[in-house]
């Protein structure tokens, strides 16, 4: 069975600058995809980035990025020039691709970011 | 396109009650998925559904629980006899599947229920 590891319970930053969030995993397959969600409080959770392991390149969108150690099994998130309305829950969550499986998402237990000006 | 929606958003009961709750996922979405996320934990799967069948439960969904998706639109998800145990927060997510072995499938959450059991 595949696991996420979070190790940062609660993490801060100032508005502007750049934070990176943890996240490692756990797998036999060589076939998957990595995800970070955002949850912001009392509010749904929504999708902030995805990785497909067969990539080498590091995916991108606007001010977020992530650094993918494939053989680390490491995918840690950076969020850049950060704003307030980036505080929230951030779960990274691994989606196996193996025939014959659900497309189900394994979480791990979370970062809160706190965004102070 | 709505988005997802759940109801209801909360949900008090008495230990021993049963609840139902409803999902209503994005028109034309043909998986829907339920997880379970209690304070301070990561959303945990419980079971998945590709239109109106349910292909997996995981070992969390106890025979208390049961799920059904009828017609493949809206899903229910009942707890009989709850237990304290079963407070969380109840979150449904639905996708498209496409592509080989799901491709780039993204799963839209909706609000959640939080149910308390007393």
């Amino acid at each position: 069975a595949q696991t996420v590891t979070q190790s940062q319970p609660e993490m801060s930053v100032q508005e502007a600058e750049t934070v990176t969030l943890s996240c490692t995993y756990d797998t036999s397959e060589s076939d998957y995809y990595l995800f970070w969600y955002k949850q912001p409080p009392s509010r749904q959770m929504i999708l902030v980035i995805r990785q497909e392991a067969y990539k080498q390149q590091n995916a991108t969108e606007n001010r977020f990025s992530v650094n993918f150690q494939k053989a680390a099994k490491s995918f840690s998130l950076k969020i850049s020039d950060s704003q307030l309305g980036d505080a929230a829950m951030y779960f990274c969550a691994y989606r196996s691709l193996t025939t014959g499986t659900a497309s189900k998402l394994t979480f791990g237990t979370g970062t809160r970011l706190q965004v102070t000006l | 396109d709505t988005g997802v929606s759940q109801d209801p958003r909360h949900k008090i009961t008495k230990r021993g009650q049963n609840v139902t709750f409803r999902c209503d996922p994005i028109s034309e979405h043909n998986r829907l998925y339920w997880y379970r996320q209690t304070l301070g934990q990561g959303p945990e799967f419980l079971t998945y559904f590709q239109n109106e069948a349910q292909l997996e439960k995981s070992r969390l969904l106890s025979d208390r629980f049961s799920a059904e998706r009828p017609k493949g639109s809206f899903s229910t998800l009942e707890i009989q006899r709850t237990e304290q145990g079963d407070s969380a927060m109840y979150l449904c997510a639905s996708s498209s599947a496409g592509g080989l072995l799901g491709g780039r499938e993204t799963q839209y959450f909706g609000p959640g229920t939080r149910l308390l059991v007393l």
